[in-house]
């Protein structure tokens, strides 16, 4: 079956312009997560959405980074006024349920860049 | 707070031989623990996993143990592959919706 897909898989951007990432999840999948991998590190928990709950955004770095969770699937990751600390990785992951936490499935990523 | 703690290191290995990666762990109330492996341009993907209640379990040419007492996490891979080359992450659960993951060991084969 289709994994997790995310788009778009580059994104060049300028200093002070707003970026939208997107992530599709396995179908199903109640759970989802969002990451950033800076070069060379770990993955940094961003915020995570499950079923109609509110979304712990306890990962966000700043105002600047919102997220929403349509119908409890598709996702879109908002970043305003980039910076170029913001150049990373944004990872996806989804979990199906009964296995948050456990099993997480995840996309290729998203390679942003803010020149 | 507590943290899954890797340096980021590189272990090199000859093709052919057996490949040892480690994991340090702080959280004694972690119940749960995986090994992903992430190849270039890739997301992470699963490789094998442990309940707290296990000090070992095997998979297909990966072993992962488990020490409680000095919170000690490995994971083995034997007749290493030059497929096998990639980053290594570690992650822990402590019974919650989210997994810490450690910064992670990039692994070279070399023939």
């Amino acid at each position: 079956g289709a994994g997790v897909s995310q788009s778009p898989s580059n994104k060049v951007t300028e200093k002070g312009k707003d970026v939208e990432l997107r992530c599709d999840p396995i179908s199903g999948h109640t759970a989802l997560y969002w990451y950033r991998q800076s070069l060379g590190q770990g993955l940094e928990f961003l915020i995570y959405f499950q079923g109609n709950s509110a979304p712990d955004k306890s990962g966000l770095p700043s105002d600047r980074f919102s997220a929403e969770r349509t119908g409890g699937s598709v996702s879109t990751l908002t970043i305003q006024r980039t910076q170029q600390e913001d150049s990373a990785v944004y990872l996806c992951a989804s979990s199906p349920a009964g296995r948050v936490g456990r099993e997480q499935y995840f996309g290729p990523g998203t390679r942003l860049t803010v020149t | 707070g507590e943290s899954v703690g890797l340096h980021l290191p590189t272990l090199s290995v000859q093709e052919g031989d057996n490949s040892i990666i480690n994991c340090a762990y702080s959280n004694s109330a972690s119940d749960y623990f995986i090994w992903y492996k992430q190849e270039s341009g890739k997301g992470p993907q699963f490789i094998i996993d442990i309940r707290s209640n296990m000090d070992k379990r095997q998979g297909q040419r990966v072993t992962v143990l488990l020490n409680k007492t000095v919170k000690h996490l490995s994971l083995q891979i034997a007749a290493t592959q030059p497929g096998d080359s990639a980053v290594y992450f570690c992650a822990e659960n402590e019974n919650t919706d989210k997994l810490i993951f450690g910064t992670g060991t990039r692994l070279q084969v070399f023939p």
